[in-house]
């Protein structure tokens, strides 16, 4: 099954942009995967799901300052002009024809 | 508008039982695939099983740590999910969350989540 690796922790200031990764584990490259935000102390919320291709689709509801690109193995999430209730922890998903699987989650402090 | 209602939450002794409900509206229930996904304190996100819809055949799949003592099943009468939990371990202290995913939705949504809470 795949394994999804994040780094545990960046930061950005306000109104500035940050790039998080979601990296695939060997032979799972090509896996769409789908970001999550989790504000603290609420329900995670659903941002977007991306593919391999660069392709993404937004949630209902969810700002345009957020976008997805791949390259490689590599899902990023960039976040653009950071507000201060965008910090929060960032997982990645992705799912097999049996199992889903979850990063460890990024958490993004704003400085 | 989507919407994902839990209930059943609560504290139970090592060893007992609880089911959480998820009561779904503002999607075609009936051909959508369910999750069931938890997180324990000050931990990240942790899937536990999915139920595949009844014409996609209905079955279900269950991550190791709850195989064989939870139980995922839907009512499709009654736009219902819920997680049957079984022989309960202090290690399943979570707040548990239903979930759709994008494999039959256009868009993942997350239920309001319920604390578990296993102790003795």
């Amino acid at each position: 099954q795949p394994v999804l690796t994040q780094s545990s922790s960046a930061s950005a200031s306000l109104g500035s942009s940050v790039k998080l990764t979601c990296t695939l584990s060997s032979g799972h490259s090509s896996y769409t995967i789908a970001w999550h935000q989790q504000q603290p102390g609420k329900a995670p919320r659903y941002l977007m799901e991306l593919e391999g291709s660069g392709n993404y689709n937004r949630g209902s509801g969810v700002p345009d300052h957020f976008s997805g690109s791949s390259s490689g193995a590599d899902r990023y999430l960039t976040i653009f002009n950071i507000q201060s209730e965008d910090e929060a922890v960032y997982y990645c998903e992705t799912w097999d024809s049996n199992t889903w699987v979850f990063g460890g989650g990024t958490k993004l402090t704003v400085l | 508008e989507v919407q994902l209602v839990q209930s059943g939450g609560g504290l139970v002794k090592p060893g007992g039982s609880l089911r959480l409900s998820c009561e779904a509206s503002g999607f075609t229930f009936t051909d959508t695939w369910m999750n069931w996904v938890r997180q324990a304190p000050r931990k990240g996100l942790e899937w536990v099983g999915r139920i595949k819809s009844k014409i996609d055949g209905g079955t279900t799949d269950y991550a190791v740590p709850v195989k064989g003592r939870f139980t995922i099943s839907r009512d499709d009468s009654k736009n219902t999910l819920y997680l049957q939990m079984n022989s309960l371990r202090t290690d399943d202290t979570a707040v548990y969350y239903c979930h759709i995913p994008t494999v039959t939705s256009a868009g993942a949504y997350w239920g309001q989540g319920a604390l578990v809470t296993v102790s003795s």
